[in-house]
């Protein structure tokens, strides 16, 4: 089946720092993108949606100045939380689609920690 | 986008065949309805993905009424290794085909 890859696995980052996180599709051209959070013991909070070469897309609450998000190829996305504070706290899960179907691969998430 | 509903949690024995429910009364007839299954810290595992009817693969089956306004995810002889939170999610091609997922249900298998 289709990879998704994420990197990295888990980052630990100072309070006011900027954190970068990738998300590579490994065996297909992803012309869509996913971004969730996902808090513990809840379920996954679509953040926005990004479509190769173009602006994302942010579901209504999330900051778009503070989660910027960058899908420059058809296998990769970025999501850099800037300015990050404890509260950004969560895991950062990606999901790219190939656009030929409804299903996403998802990749196996990123912890961020913030202190 | 269709909301979905499913059981918060269910417990089940080993060796045991688990139906989890889903009610999707809004579906538009362009969705399609997919299952995933997540471990803690992992990201969500595609299972399954039908239109309509009966859907089988290697791992599970999902039953889709007429309606399309409910599906069942049938999981056959669970171990423990399946003890996990699985999610329905409603999604068509139109307009990107974002998903949002629901609270999920999360089952417990014992032995």
């Amino acid at each position: 089946g289709a990879v998704v890859s994420q990197h990295p696995s888990w980052v630990i980052c100072k309070s006011g720092t900027s954190v970068k996180i990738e998300c590579r599709s490994l065996d297909f051209q992803a012309t869509t993108m996913f971004w969730y959070r996902q808090f513990p013991k809840q379920s996954l909070m679509l953040m926005a949606t990004s479509n190769e070469g173009s602006k994302a897309t942010y579901e209504q609450g999330v900051e778009k100045d503070k989660f910027l998000i960058n899908h420059a190829s058809l296998t990769l996305s970025t999501l850099t939380v800037t300015s990050a504070h404890p509260e950004d706290s969560s895991f950062y899960i990606c999901s790219a689609s190939a656009g030929t179907g409804v299903e996403q691969y998802f990749g196996p998430g990123t912890r961020l920690t913030v202190t | 986008l269709a909301k979905t509903t499913q059981p918060i949690s269910m417990d089940s024995y080993e060796g045991q065949e688990v139906n989890i429910t889903c009610s999707h009364n809004n579906i538009a007839t362009n969705d399609y309805i997919t299952w995933y299954q997540q471990f803690p810290s992992q990201g969500p595992r595609f299972i399954i993905q039908g239109y309509k009817t009966k859907v089988t693969n290697e791992v599970a089956s999902l039953f889709i009424p007429a309606d399309r306004k409910s599906s069942t995810l049938s999981l056959p002889r669970v171990s423990l290794s399946d003890t996990a939170v699985y999610y329905c999610l409603v999604g068509g091609n139109t307009g990107g085909f974002k998903t949002i997922f629901g609270a999920g249900t999360r089952l417990f298998v014992k032995a």
